[in-house]
């Protein structure tokens, strides 16, 4: 499965746009891109999932670049309920999910 | 729906004791899985299911038992507790193991031993 790199921390101003970056230079034809977010020690939630094509759903949008080497997703208007620990994954299959550290995304007033 | 559901919240455990941690989803769905957490890492993959009586490792497998005698059931059992055991554990579910479908995650489990 291809590996994912994510920045450790970013900050964000409440109201603002949050992106949040992902580079997965070694993504393979079949892998989905996907996001999902954890608040303090909740279970992980999904945000978001796509495979070439831009995506939008309530909570986000996810944008792929034409390469499918990185992507972003995407916070129209952060909130403090934001502040969160962000994972990019790459996965061919539930039981191939890895996640890494993620990125701690601070969502300030 | 109550979606994936787990149970007991927390745990304390001395070394060698065994335990079952549960896990449940009412959602119909096929693939099933567990995972830990450590402080300040990612979620590795423990063991998995992609179907009731079927069962295969992940990352993580060592010390760890599991079972699926049915679809919304998936219990890990902890054989002979470590103090690295300790951890978080959180049970997921998918409609699918396909690449197309979400994981929906479990509140956790905080399993410590002493």
């Amino acid at each position: 499965d291809a590996k994912t790199t994510q920045p450790p921390s970013m900050d964000c101003a409440e109201g603002r746009a949050a992106n949040l970056p992902c580079n997965h230079s070694t993504i393979s034809g079949n892998e989905y891109v996907y996001w999902y977010r954890q608040i303090h020690s909740q279970g992980p939630q999904y945000i978001i999932h796509g495979l070439k094509n831009n995506e939008t759903n309530e909570m986000a949008s996810l944008i792929i670049t034409e390469d499918r080497k990185s992507s972003t997703l995407i916070l129209p208007h952060a909130t403090l309920r934001d502040t969160a620990v962000y994972y990019c994954i790459v996965a061919a299959g539930g039981f191939k999910t890895i996640f890494g550290a993620g990125t701690r995304l601070f969502v300030k007033a | 729906n109550a979606g994936v559901t787990q149970t007991p919240k927390f745990q304390v455990l001395k070394t060698g004791q065994s335990m079952t941690l549960q896990c449940a989803q009412d959602m119909n769905h096929e693939y099933m899985s567990w995972y830990r957490q450590d402080p300040g890492m990612g979620l590795r993959l423990i063991h998995y299911s992609v179907g009731a009586g079927i069962t295969d490792q992940g990352e993580v497998p060592n010390g760890y038992n599991v079972s699926r005698s049915t679809t919304e059931d998936f219990p890990l059992r902890l054989l002979s507790a470590a103090p690295s055991q300790t951890s978080v554990y959180f049970c997921a579910s998918s409609y699918s193991p396909s690449e197309r479908y979400e994981q929906f995650f479990g509140p956790g489990t905080r399993l410590t031993v002493l």
